[in-house]
């Protein structure tokens, strides 16, 4: 069983101030690792991807992937209200053949206070 | 259009009924998820296509579901006989290729009354 664990939160931080999310994931031969946000009821919206080990930055958000750890992150800088939503992370993994899984933790609910 | 597609975006059935839930992926993309959140959970995924592969159905909860794509595009997840723990949004995403980046459409809210 490929699993992904997040903490589910909430996650609380006040405006301006970084939000840390954190995902480990049990699947070592995964591959690609993903950042959805999902506002209260719409779907999955992907905000970012990352493929080997380090940073990778794309504005306010940085994702961090540790393949050695087996531990994946999110870093929102200067936070805002309107990032309030809960965060999925996603591991792509090998399924067998040609096939491929998309795992897909709990996600962490993150409240940016005013 | 340019997202994935999603219809209807609303299904009340009676429980016991069947229903079809459509996805229309974006343009050219040949790997296709279907996944079900229940309120308040994550992502159960159900069913994955790959081009002409044989999909991976690991993720089906019961025969009472299935799924097909025709011609590598459409795809259709039919839920037989429903019951009330069906109830959920059903989500479907695509992808360029498998592993790539997968986007999602808007989802379909099953109600079984």
């Amino acid at each position: 069983q490929k699993e992904v664990e997040q903490n589910s939160g909430p996650l609380s931080v006040p405006e301006g101030a970084i939000a840390s999310l954190n995902c480990t994931y049990s699947d070592r031969g995964s591959q690609s690792f993903f950042w959805y946000r999902q506002y209260s009821g719409k779907s999955p919206e992907l905000i970012m991807s990352i493929y080997s080990n380090g940073d990778k930055e794309d504005g306010r958000f940085t994702a961090q992937l540790n393949k050695a750890s087996q531990y994946v992150s999110l870093l929102i800088r200067d936070s805002q209200p309107s990032d309030s939503a809960t965060y999925l992370c996603a591991v792509m993994s090998r399924s067998g053949g040609s096939n491929y899984k998309l795992t897909f933790g709990k996600g962490t609910l993150l409240t940016v206070n005013p | 259009g340019a997202g994935v597609s999603q219809s209807p975006s609303n299904k009340v059935t009676e429980k016991g009924k069947d229903v079809e839930l459509r996805c229309d992926p974006i343009s050219g993309h040949t790997a296709l998820y279907w996944y079900r959140q229940s309120l308040g959970q994550g992502l159960e995924f159900l069913i994955y296509f790959q081009g002409n592969s044989a999909p991976d159905k690991s993720g089906l909860p019961s025969d009472r579901f299935s799924a097909e794509r025709t011609g590598g595009s459409v795809s259709t997840l039919t839920i037989q006989r429903t019951q009330q723990e069906d109830s959920a949004v059903y989500l479907c995403a695509s992808s360029l290729y498998g592993g790539q980046l997968a986007f999602f459409g808007q989802g379909t809210r099953l109600t079984v009354v």
